[in-house]
């Protein structure tokens, strides 16, 4: 049985860097694209990109000068940073297992981020 | 990028109902590498077809998926009370994968 946890902060201010990381419990952690997505209640859900056991990633250009992700093979864990955040950022963030040609099939249970002064 | 737009924007049903949502891509889906995800309040969507047609493990019969090219469409066969909901379209035939604004199935 597959299982994703995620966590990080949940409440930041303009400017901050929003870091979040996604725990794989159950199954392989090769063969997979490592994804996150987000919702908000103004645009809806937005992919924001993945990446697989090796680093290689596939991003969003709407964000990807602001996205890094990176991976942990040795703990089965992923994570994103979202830099120079404002409150269009605010949203619930999900990490997602997928696949290069599949959609995300298994999810975390979201964080929501606030972005306030 | 790929833009998807979902009609309804909601529909009021009766369980024992038979529900039609419409899928709309503004590029043909070569591959037809469309996902249909329901969301109920508070809870991570939950993937229910991809490849247009293909029911996702553990996915009800009552739920069928169709269509091809740049028209989908995800029919429930009879609503059950579980089934009000939210459900959302996504393409992942190109990046970055986009999804459509959602329709919202609730009770009449």
């Amino acid at each position: 049985q597959v299982q994703l946890q995620q966590w990080g902060a949940g409440l930041l201010k303009p400017s901050e860097t929003l870091s979040l990381t996604c725990a794989v419990y159950g199954g392989s952690f090769s063969g997979y694209y490592w994804t996150w997505i987000r919702q908000s209640p103004g645009k809806g859900l937005e992919w924001i990109g993945a990446i697989n056991h090796s680093g290689t990633t596939n991003d969003n250009p709407s964000l990807k000068s602001r996205v890094t992700m990176s991976v942990d093979i040795s703990k089965n864990q992923f994570s994103l940073n979202l830099t120079s955040v404002t409150a269009a950022d605010t949203a619930v963030y999900y990490c997602a297992r997928g696949r290069l040609v599949f959609p995300p099939d298994y999810w975390g249970q979201g964080v929501l981020v606030t972005v306030s002064s | 990028e790929i833009l998807l737009t979902q009609s309804p924007g909601t529909l009021s049903l009766s369980p024992g109902d038979r529900a039609t949502l419409s899928c709309r891509a503004s590029q043909s889906l070569s591959r037809n590498y469309l996902a249909w995800f329901q969301q109920r309040p508070g809870q991570a969507p939950r993937l229910l077809i991809y490849g247009a047609s293909n029911r996702a493990t553990g996915i009800p019969d009552r739920f069928t998926g169709s269509g091809s090219g740049t028209q989908f469409t995800l029919t429930i066969s009879r609503l059950e009370p579980d089934d009000f909901a939210i459900y959302y379209c996504q393409q992942y035939n190109s990046s970055p994968r986009t999804f459509g604004p959602g329709t919202k199935v609730d009770i009449k």
